[in-house]
């Protein structure tokens, strides 16, 4: 297994247009995360999946945010007409259910947004 | 609402001595705490935890210490590496609720 894997790991866009993000978990994870990192921040919670049920969202995940894991394997997050305050790194992480807080997320490398 | 603080935003040490970074929290309700570790253009990595039933959790040259009544933890790395030099984000956890403190660079000098 390689991992988390974030595709793509860079995405420049037009103030407007939507863009989609992929996550491919660790495949015996059930639970997905999506997390938001700014500039001198630390990453934010968005919303978590377990399998294929979306458990949690923050109330950062407006309503030009939506995310899904159809499958209970692979997550995508689509944001719609993107602002310039979308910039940021999006995170993805999973973890086993009861064991994701001890032993911690496992992060992909991330998607990194920039909305001009 | 910043409920996981990381009150400095960087820290340098020798290599050999020890690095101390802190962290202070507010929710009481927190009942893991762990340390993440993030070298540029990667993840950050899982790298220690502790639970709040406890004040003291080592592994090799990583100990993090959890002082429930100051709502406070840190991380002692000893010896600290060259290797070493990276963000540290703290992170408390309670009901998969994780929160991150906004980092602290370390930097290791040989």
């Amino acid at each position: 297994d390689t991992g988390v894997s974030q595709d793509p790991r860079h995405k420049i866009t037009k103030r407007g247009q939507n863009v989609t993000f992929r996550c491919d978990p660790i495949s015996e994870h059930n639970r997905l995360y999506w997390y938001r990192q700014t500039l001198g921040q630390g990453p934010e919670f968005l919303t978590y999946f377990q399998n294929e049920a979306q458990l949690e969202k923050s109330r950062l995940l407006s309503d030009r945010f939506s995310a899904e894991r159809p499958k209970g394997s692979f997550s995508t997050l689509e944001i719609q007409r993107t602002e310039q305050g979308d910039s940021a790194m999006y995170l993805c992480a999973s973890s086993e259910s009861g064991t994701g807080v001890n032993y911690g997320y496992t992060f992909g490398s991330g998607t990194r947004l920039t909305v001009v | 609402d910043q409920q996981v603080k990381q009150n400095s935003p960087s820290l340098s040490v020798q290599e050999g001595r020890i690095s101390i970074l802190n962290c202070d929290y507010t929710n009481s309700m927190f009942d893991y705490f762990l340390w993440y570790k993030k070298y540029p253009a990667e993840g950050p990595t899982f790298l220690i935890s502790i639970s709040s039933i406890k004040d003291k959790n080592e592994d090799g040259r990583f100990t993090v210490f959890l002082n429930k009544s100051a709502k406070h933890l840190s991380l002692h790395i000893v010896p600290s590496q060259p290797g070493d030099s990276a963000v540290y984000f703290c992170a408390a956890s309670a009901n998969n609720d994780m929160r991150f403190g906004a980092g602290t660079r370390l930097t290791v000098k040989p």
